[in-house]
């Protein structure tokens, strides 16, 4: 049972413009929403969160955008560099362990 | 203390051979996680700790597989009888419930395991 899903395996953008990498959870009790980057052989890194209590969070290049009614959240990076090229994971929780998505695999073209 | 150390990286076992690894947490982290990653796959929970209390253990952690974490410190995990269907990344990660629940999660670099 796949509690937090990001349907789309991989995403290709050309620099500059915007990466929008989406994610969609069923638990309802989720209540903090985060997103980590990875890259091969590497732990994930930390990138940016949200609480249930907002509907964006933004920073630098990166926003965060939670819809609560329809269980999903969005990460925009704008504008798309190469060195973004990594697999994003969605992580949903609450007071206790993190639930992660299957990841995206972006790649940003020069 | 500059994050999350798991040691070793890399480790190559023969089928039904025990392991362990260690993880250091960031020092002021009371929390401590094991996840595994398999090719494809998110990261898995595994089991967590508040302090040195164990408080909840995956399904996936079958009767080989025993977490500990003395004094609240270091963890270490051990694989009993190792089998190829172990092999992934093993991930450790830390966070601190001291300003509320809902921290970020640091991770470490990994541990590899391949089982031949």
């Amino acid at each position: 049972d796949q509690q937090v899903k990001q349907n789309s395996p991989s995403l290709s953008v050309q620099e500059g413009r915007i990466s929008i990498l989406n994610c969609d959870y069923t638990n309802s009790m989720f209540d903090y929403f985060l997103w980590y980057k990875k890259y091969p052989a590497e732990g994930p890194t930390f990138l940016i969160s949200i609480s249930s209590i907002k509907d964006k969070n933004e920073d630098g290049r990166f926003t965060v955008f939670l819809n609560k009614s329809a269980k999903h959240l969005s990460l925009h990076i704008v504008p798309s560099q190469p060195g973004d090229s990594a697999v994003y994971f969605c992580a949903a929780g609450g007071s206790e362990k993190l639930v992660f998505g299957k990841g995206t695999k972006l790649t940003v073209n020069p | 203390d500059t994050g999350v150390s798991q040691n070793p990286r890399h480790k190559i076992t023969k089928r039904g051979q025990n392991v362990t690894f260690r993880c250091d947490p960031i020092s002021e982290h009371n929390r401590l996680y094991w996840y595994r990653q398999t090719l494809g796959q998110g990261p898995e929970f595994l089991t967590y700790f508040q302090n040195e209390a164990q408080l909840e253990k995956s399904r996936l952690l079958s009767d080989r597989f025993s977490a500990e974490r003395p004094k609240g410190s270091f963890s270490t995990l051990e694989i009993q009888r190792t089998e190829q269907g172990d092999s992934a990344m093993y991930l450790c990660a830390s966070s601190s419930t001291r300003t509320g629940w809902n921290t970020e999660a640091f991770f470490g670099q990994g541990t590899r395991l391949t089982v031949v």
